[in-house]
């Protein structure tokens, strides 16, 4: 079976605090894709990052950066130094290359307070 | 470059009724998806379709379908409306490779009484 795990359902942390924001996946499937969506109360789904199951190399963009372990099936965000615009629900999704379906967490929610 | 655009905004409909909800995808981009999104809860996928069929569906009932129009813009039609049927609806589009990432819009906030 499919599925996407994330065990946090809600983060506060103070402004300027570094925050990891985990993400458990599970599928027999040795060709996959995880993404990384952000949505702030907008509602619109703004996409992060996406990484196939061949490429564990860990990403830095800026403050963000992400640590892909397949021996684990994790896929880990963190923010460094948080800052209040980054307070939004975050999700994980799961793409297989079986039937691309997107496979999506239940979501995070960040608080970061000033 | 235009970004995905959806209408409603917020729609409010009884038990019973059908509902069509619209979707102008970003320019460029000829595969539109639809997803639900319970309150706190992750998207869940409806259907996909990639220059006018449909290419992939998720566990929803025949009540709910689409179409996909020529200049890629879609609809989402649910017939039979039930209060579980509440959600965001979320409209994304993409490039049309399985692996795009997807581009969404604001979604409609739909309420069954």
């Amino acid at each position: 079976a499919q599925k996407v795990t994330q065990a946090q359902t809600e983060i506060s942390v103070v402004e300027k605090e570094d925050v990891t924001l985990d993400c458990v996946y599970e599928t027999r499937d040795t060709t996959y894709y995880l993404f990384w969506y952000k949505q702030p109360p907008s509602g619109e789904l703004v996409f992060l990052i996406r990484r196939n199951s061949f490429d564990e190399q860990n990403e830095i963009s800026g403050r963000y950066s992400w640590n892909f372990q397949k021996s684990t099936s994790s896929f880990n965000f963190t923010i460094t130094a948080s800052q209040v615009v980054d307070s939004a629900v975050y999700f994980c999704a799961l793409l297989l290359d079986s039937n691309y379906q997107l496979i999506w967490g239940a979501g995070t929610k960040l608080i970061i307070k000033p | 470059e235009t970004g995905v655009t959806q209408s409603p905004t917020h729609l409010i409909k009884t038990r019973g009724q059908q509902v069509t909800l619209r979707c102008s995808s970003q320019s460029g981009h000829n595969t539109v998806s639809w997803y639900q999104q319970a309150l706190g809860q992750g998207p869940q996928f409806i259907f996909q379709y990639y220059r006018e069929e449909e290419n992939g569906r998720g566990n929803f009932p025949p009540r709910f379908s689409g179409l996909q129009f020529p200049n890629y813009s879609s609809e989402l039609n649910v017939n039979a409306l039930e209060l579980d049927d509440s959600a965001l609806y979320l409209c994304a589009s993409s490039l049309g490779l399985p692996t795009s990432p997807l581009h969404f819009g604001n979604g409609t906030r739909l309420t069954v009484t």
